[in-house]
């Protein structure tokens, strides 16, 4: 069975520190990998999208980057972080989107605060 | 710009009663998704509604999909309080089902003993 995992749970961050968060998936290969970032009391934003190694999509402008290096792993980065970009940051897969039984899977959660 | 709401924002109810979530999506999408979360923790997969006329139920739950008036409803029969919980809708925001999903606020419900 597929599995992902999302690592660390929770980070605490000063402004201007650099970032790494990252997202593994087991037990699919090739599969679509999604960043969506949770502010506090607020719905998700997606941030980020692959299809594929090295295939990045930017859903919105901001002070973050993300990365694939390998086909079941996706990372969010950033250089310098601002307060804003505190949230609850969560990693999401999904596959065979245009079937019947298509659906995100979401990974356990990163709770980022900048302070 | 594909918008997804969600009515009531907040639900407060008394167990044993039954409310109706609704979701309304602005563009045209045969595909919707609603997921529950609770706090702190990860989304869970609850519905895929898949066409038009799209009716699924679990347990006190039950979701429906009409998409020509583009709305979608999760109804709650009878509340017990292990449903207090965020309750998200989300449509498919790209052209060709990309899974990228667009969600809409969320609905919190508290259900009081």
């Amino acid at each position: 069975s597929q599995t992902i995992h999302q690592w660390p749970a929770t980070l605490v961050q000063p402004v201007g520190s650099p970032l790494s968060l990252e997202c593994t998936v087991e037990g699919t290969s090739n599969p679509n990998l999604y960043w969506y970032r949770q502010a506090a009391g607020r719905g998700l934003q997606l941030l980020f999208y692959s299809v594929g190694i090295g295939q990045i999509s930017s859903e919105v402008p901001q002070n973050l980057s993300a990365s694939r290096p390998q086909d079941r792993q996706f990372i969010l980065s950033s250089k310098k972080l601002l307060l804003s970009d505190s949230g609850f940051y969560l990693c999401a897969w999904g596959q065979g989107w245009g079937a019947t039984n298509e659906k995100l899977f979401f990974g356990s959660g990163t709770q980022l605060s900048v302070l | 710009e594909l918008k997804v709401e969600q009515n009531p924002l907040f639900l407060s109810m008394q167990e044993g009663k039954n409310y109706t979530i609704y979701c309304n999506y602005s563009t045209t999408s045969d595909r919707l998704y609603w997921y529950r979360q609770d706090p702190g923790k990860s989304l869970e997969s609850l519905f895929v509604l898949l066409s038009n006329g799209a009716v699924k139920q679990e347990g006190r739950l039950m979701a429906s999909l009409d998409t020509k008036a583009r709305l979608s409803t999760l109804h709650i029969t009878a509340a017990v309080h292990d449903l207090s919980a965020t309750y998200f809708c989300a449509v498919d925001g790209g052209s060709s089902n990309t899974g990228k999903l667009i969600f809409g606020q969320g609905t919190t419900l508290q259900v009081k003993p």
